[in-house]
């Protein structure tokens, strides 16, 4: 049973472009949360798709954005990239629910130049 | 606010030893979850374990134990008998059920490290 897979696993962007990001969820699983790591620090909250829906969002601007497909997997972008985006986006996902046990990807490491 | 604090930033010890990992979280609701992961060099988060607000019966896994107070609003980790496999970052979080809170808010993290 593959568990939540991430892809790509390092990425080098220039200030300005954009990026795609892409989690496949744990099997079983129907919701999936992205988070972004900076060097050092907790993960923080973006936000969480269901029903491809986004149900809630974090403290994050309008650059970023996502999807999830019918198939449960999901994208993150993020337009207009800054030096501050630099950082390891998680993925988790879940079942649905409260409280529910969260499986995290290996990440993608993001380089912003 | 920060509603997940891990005050130790980093651990080291001679393997064998033991080491107390300490997690403080704050909320007003009356449900919530308590998490801790495992981050390893990799950058995968390990899933180690979930306690709800209304179980505070410590629980052991092999070497790990985990002690739940919610007097004082902690969730302390345990790691007996500390190999070097176990370094790595650990992080304790938080997930209230208030309406429309899905997130898991996460602490600051405790970087252990095992010497042999």
């Amino acid at each position: 049973d593959a568990g939540v897979t991430q892809s790509p696993t390092h990425l080098i962007k220039t200030r300005g472009q954009q990026v795609t990001l892409r989690c496949s969820p744990k099997s079983g699983h129907d919701t999936v949360s992205w988070y972004q790591q900076a060097l050092g620090q907790g993960p923080q909250f973006i936000f969480q798709y269901y029903e491809e829906e986004e149900r809630q969002r974090g403290n994050f601007p309008d650059r970023f954005s996502g999807h999830q497909f019918p198939n449960y997997s999901s994208e993150l972008n993020v337009n207009a990239l800054l030096l501050g985006d630099s950082a390891l986006y998680l993925c988790a996902s879940s079942p649905e629910g409260f409280g529910t046990e969260a499986f995290f990807g290996q990440g993608t490491r993001l380089t912003v130049v | 606010a920060q509603k997940v604090t891990q005050a130790q930033t980093e651990i080291s010890v001679v393997e064998k030893e033991d080491v107390t990992l300490d997690c403080v979280y704050e909320t007003r609701d009356t449900t919530y979850y308590l998490f801790w992961y495992k981050q390893p060099p990799s950058g995968e988060l390990v899933f180690l374990i979930r306690r709800n607000s209304f179980d505070e019966q410590n629980e052991i896994s092999g070497r790990y134990s985990w002690n739940f107070q919610k007097s004082t609003s902690s969730f302390n980790f345990t790691i007996t008998a500390s190999q070097v496999v176990d370094s790595a970052v650990y992080f304790c979080a938080l997930s209230e059920s208030s309406s429309n809170d899905y997130k898991l808010s996460f602490g600051a993290g405790t970087t252990v490290t095992v010497r042999a």
